[in-house]
């Protein structure tokens, strides 16, 4: 079975501090993608990559940089995280074109 | 741009119930469609696909197929459980859209024994 795990299932931080989300995927998957997933909006992508140390914005990447140095781990940094980036953080990883999604189990991040 | 609509939350059904979801889309290629589901504390999984016009994805019991005419993937299941309570997500997949996948808002499902 194809397994992505995430660093932490919650998170609490303060306003301004750097916080580092971290993701592994063991399929071999070329492909993986940060979202955040907000009540009524679904999922929004953050960042994506289509291998190591390419990295693509999605919709939402203000605020947010991402590193891939390795094929298997994505990581996504909150450089200054502030209240609005509460949310559930949901990696995932992928084949190529459009094929589906392997999604991990989510981190749920607290800012105060 | 890509878009997925799907119908507003939350559904809520009895036991043995016929489900419908709705979900439409706006692309300008040929997308391959998506539903995936998100149960409790967990995260998303594909639930079934379709990748050209008329193909019927299912799965666990759930279908739905790909209309092109109406642009539309709706979600059927002819009897519902209580663990078919979930966040259920429509979502779309093409080429013109570099493979993105576009998600809906996602259809909370609660279902009552």
């Amino acid at each position: 079975d194809v397994k992505v795990t995430q660093s932490s299932r919650y998170l609490v931080k303060r306003t301004g501090e750097k916080v580092f989300l971290e993701c592994v995927q063991d399929m071999d998957h070329e492909n993986m993608f940060w979202y955040r997933q907000d009540p009524g909006l679904g999922l929004r992508l953050i960042y994506f990559s289509y291998d190591v140390k390419m990295k693509e914005k999605g919709d939402i990447p203000e605020g947010y940089s991402v590193s891939r140095e390795k094929k298997e781990r994505f990581s996504l940094i909150l450089e200054s995280a502030s209240t609005n980036q509460t949310s559930m953080y949901l990696c995932a990883s992928g084949g190529t074109g459009d094929d589906e999604q392997y999604f991990g189990p989510g981190t749920r991040l607290t800012v105060t | 741009g890509n878009s997925v609509t799907q119908m507003e939350g939350p559904v809520t059904l009895s036991e043995e119930a016929f489900l419908t979801i709705n979900c439409t889309y706006t692309a300008t290629g040929y997308p391959s469609l998506f539903w995936y589901v998100q149960y409790p504390g967990e995260g998303l999984q594909l639930l079934l696909k379709a990748t050209k016009a008329d193909d019927k994805g299912s799965n666990k019991g759930f279908e739905a197929t790909y209309r092109k005419e109406t642009t539309s993937f709706h979600l059927e299941k002819g009897s519902v459980q209580v663990s078919d309570s979930a966040v259920y997500f429509c979502a779309l997949s093409a080429r013109d859209g570099g493979f993105k996948t576009i998600f809906g808002a996602g259809t909370r499902l609660f279902v009552k024994a």
